[in-house]
């Protein structure tokens, strides 16, 4: 079965990095492209990034471009979000989720989620 | 604009009909996905494409259009709908997610 397995989240200050990993299996990673979404605590759904299933393209919120950078191993079916100059406002959950072959924006499976702190 | 907007609570009596809505002006270009969230746990897309249900969810759930409005119309609501539900489209570049604010639904 599908699994999408978010890792990497933690406490950080201000100004510091995190490289979140998400771990697939179940499926044929490299056909698919991949998301990550965010919520902040008590707060709604925010699209962050995806990235197409060669990894050629990727796109980006613009509240977090130019300081994240999503990629991807195929070999490895992992999806990555490297996450510099990180602010208070970055707190949340943050989710992989696998966008639908052929879909547009249906992401039909999420991971659990890991947490992000970014607090002084 | 590029924004999805969603009236933040929405109340059903067990059993009844309820619509959900979602509006902004993209929303006259693409078609609209929506997710719900119950508490603690991941989002599930619940809608696809036209009016579409991936398996496992119940037929009671359908959507539909018109303008710039997409609507989620739950017919029979059962206690376990109570959720969080999202709308989803793209902005006028095409190229970023848009998610609404949210609603909560409450099953009375």
């Amino acid at each position: 079965q599908v699994q999408l397995v978010e890792s990497g989240g933690g406490l950080v200050k201000p100004g510091e990095s995190l490289r979140l990993s998400c771990a697939a299996s179940g499926f044929t990673f490299s056909d698919y492209y991949m998301h990550w979404i965010r919520q902040a605590p008590g707060k709604g759904l925010e699209w962050v990034s995806y990235i197409t299933s060669s990894g050629s393209y990727t796109y980006y919120a613009d509240s977090v471009k130019g300081r994240f950078t999503i990629s991807r191993d195929n070999s490895g079916n992992s999806v990555f979000l490297q996450m510099n100059s990180l602010r208070v406002e970055d707190t949340g959950l943050y989710y992989c989720a696998r966008l639908r072959r052929d879909g547009y924006h249906d992401l039909d499976y999420w991971g659990r989620g890991t947490p992000v702190n970014v607090s002084s | 604009s590029s924004e999805l907007t969603q009236d933040p609570a929405v109340s059903v009596a067990f059993g009844q009909t309820v619509r959900i809505t979602c509006q902004g002006d993209s929303l006259r270009t693409y078609y609209t996905t929506w997710y719900l969230q119950k508490p603690g746990q991941a989002p599930v897309l619940v809608i696809y494409g036209v009016n579409n249900r991936p398996s496992g969810i119940p037929d009671r759930f359908s959507a539909s259009r018109s303008g710039n409005t997409a609507s989620l119309t739950i017919t029979g609501a059962q206690a376990e709908d109570e959720a969080d539900y999202y709308c989803c489209s793209r902005d006028s570049s095409g190229d970023h997610l848009l998610f609404g604010g949210g609603t909560k639904l409450t099953v009375l």
